[in-house]
């Protein structure tokens, strides 16, 4: 089963600021196996990149994901107070899924 | 556009049992895999069973296998998540989530959350 490891756990960096976030996976994955959310607390997940590098419907272009095979990355590339959040991998596989720990973006 | 409704958590005893209820508006469940999320207090999410569009191929974690038991209505607008032996690590809020297409990772629709406190 492959597990993800999601680094660094906090991110606190000031508006206008590039946000790199890292996703790493235990095994090679598929390419398009990879996806990332965001979560803002008492809300629900919401979908910013699926299949690696796609944006969501709506999702703000300083948004990309990238990566291959084991090392994939969600960049923000000019922060806005509004992507505070908590930001999560999650892969598909055959028959399993799995989610990374999580990284928390704090805007100062 | 798909709304997913979440319902059926509570309050219920150790080595207890019950049922999720994930409804479908806007479409059905036909088209797309399904897959309950859940999210303990305070922590991360967890991927805990997933069935395919097909109605029939099911998948679960390691966390609920042998306890949890997911299926669709004939209707194919509802999901279920059935558990038994709950314990007091299942308390979370549970979340469904229908994926965005059949072939990349990404779940594009998210209910809202039902929560299930397992406590004595």
């Amino acid at each position: 089963e492959t597990v993800l490891t999601q680094s660094p756990g906090t991110l606190s960096l000031s508006p206008g600021e590039r946000a790199t976030l890292s996703c790493r996976a235990s095994g090679s994955l598929r390419s398009g196996l990879l996806a990332w959310y965001q979560q803002k607390p008492g809300q629900a997940p919401r979908l910013l990149i699926y299949g690696t590098s796609s944006r969501a419907t709506g999702i703000p272009d300083r948004f990309s994901g990238s990566g291959s095979g084991t090392e994939f990355t969600l960049t923000i590339s000019r922060l806005e107070p509004e992507d505070s959040a908590v930001y999560y991998c999650h892969r598909d596989g055959v028959s399993t899924r799995a989610f990374g720990q999580g990284t928390k973006v704090e805007i100062k | 556009e798909v709304q997913l409704l979440e319902s059926g958590g509570t309050v219920v005893q150790p080595g207890g049992s019950l049922r999720l209820s994930c409804a479908a508006s806007g479409s059905t469940f036909s088209r797309f895999d399904t897959t309950w999320v859940r999210q303990s207090p305070g922590k991360g999410l967890e991927w805990v069973s997933t069935i395919k569009a097909d109605g029939t191929t099911t998948y679960y974690s390691d966390s609920v296998k042998g306890r949890c038991t997911i299926s669709r209505d004939r209707s194919q607008t509802t999901i279920f998540l059935q558990m038994i032996s709950l314990r007091v690590d299942d308390t979370a809020t549970y979340y469904c989530a229908k994926d965005f297409n059949a072939i990349d990772a990404g779940m594009d629709v998210w209910g809202q959350g039902t929560t299930v406190t397992v406590s004595s």
